[in-house]
């Protein structure tokens, strides 16, 4: 399968600790994209990165996450310090060009916060 | 951004046309209208999308009213698998956050029955 792909697909982590999540795009994508998903919302975008290049992360939601793209690859993506509001769907998504009409979304990762 | 106005859900029956409506008075003119689709414990899943005049492709169609103030999205032929959360997103690829960012709102739940 040559989709998005996002690992772990769940992660139960106690209040305070640090998780970090892992993507990787379609090969040929430059961009990518990570959103959290609450219960019962929709997708809710965070950053994005063109190539290395992280372009936008004004809407990530604390200074406790972070993400990076090192080699304008895979892609991860880190809260510190956990709290129970973290608790939520991350997805990963990537797309080809400057603009495109189609985000290519993974089956994201699951966070429980204990 | 300018918004969408969506029924929070529909049902319809399997093998029978679905009609899905999304109103956006405010849209501007550069703005595309997007649909994408979320299947329980999945990413989401690009549908279709249109700037002006309808579109069709293999998974359904996009009717565009001519004033551009709403759209239907059409499933020609429901099956169980098309049961999903439906999203009307606008998007202008040459403004700022709409060159990289899609704004979800809670969407349509499409429940199908047999």
């Amino acid at each position: 399968d040559t989709g998005v792909s996002q690992d772990p697909r769940h992660k139960i982590t106690k209040r305070g600790q640090n998780v970090t999540f892992r993507c990787d795009p379609i090969s040929e994508h430059n961009r990518l994209y990570w959103y959290r998903q609450t219960l019962g919302q929709g997708p809710e975008f965070l950053t994005y990165f063109q190539n290395e290049a992280q372009l936008e992360k004004s809407r990530l939601l604390s200074d406790r996450f972070s993400a990076e793209r090192p080699k304008g690859s895979f892609s991860t993506l880190e809260i510190q310090r956990t709290e129970q509001g973290d608790s939520a769907m991350y997805l990963c998504a990537s797309s080809l060009g400057q603009y495109t009409g189609e985000l290519f979304f993974g089956e994201g990762s699951r966070l429980t916060v204990l | 951004d300018a918004k969408t106005t969506q029924p929070n859900s529909m049902e319809s029956n399997e093998e029978e046309p679905v009609h899905l409506p999304c109103n956006h008075s405010t849209i501007s003119g550069t703005d595309y209208i997007h649909w994408y689709r979320q299947l329980p414990s999945q990413g989401p899943e690009y549908v279709i999308h249109g700037l002006t005049s309808n579109v069709n492709n293999r998974m359904a169609s996009l009717a565009i009213a001519e004033d551009r103030k709403s759209s239907t999205l059409i499933l020609h032929r429901a099956t169980l698998r098309d049961a999903a959360v439906y999203y009307c997103i606008l998007r202008d690829p040459y403004s700022g956050a709409g060159s990289y960012q899609l704004t979800f709102g809670k969407g349509t739940k499409l429940s199908v029955i047999p």
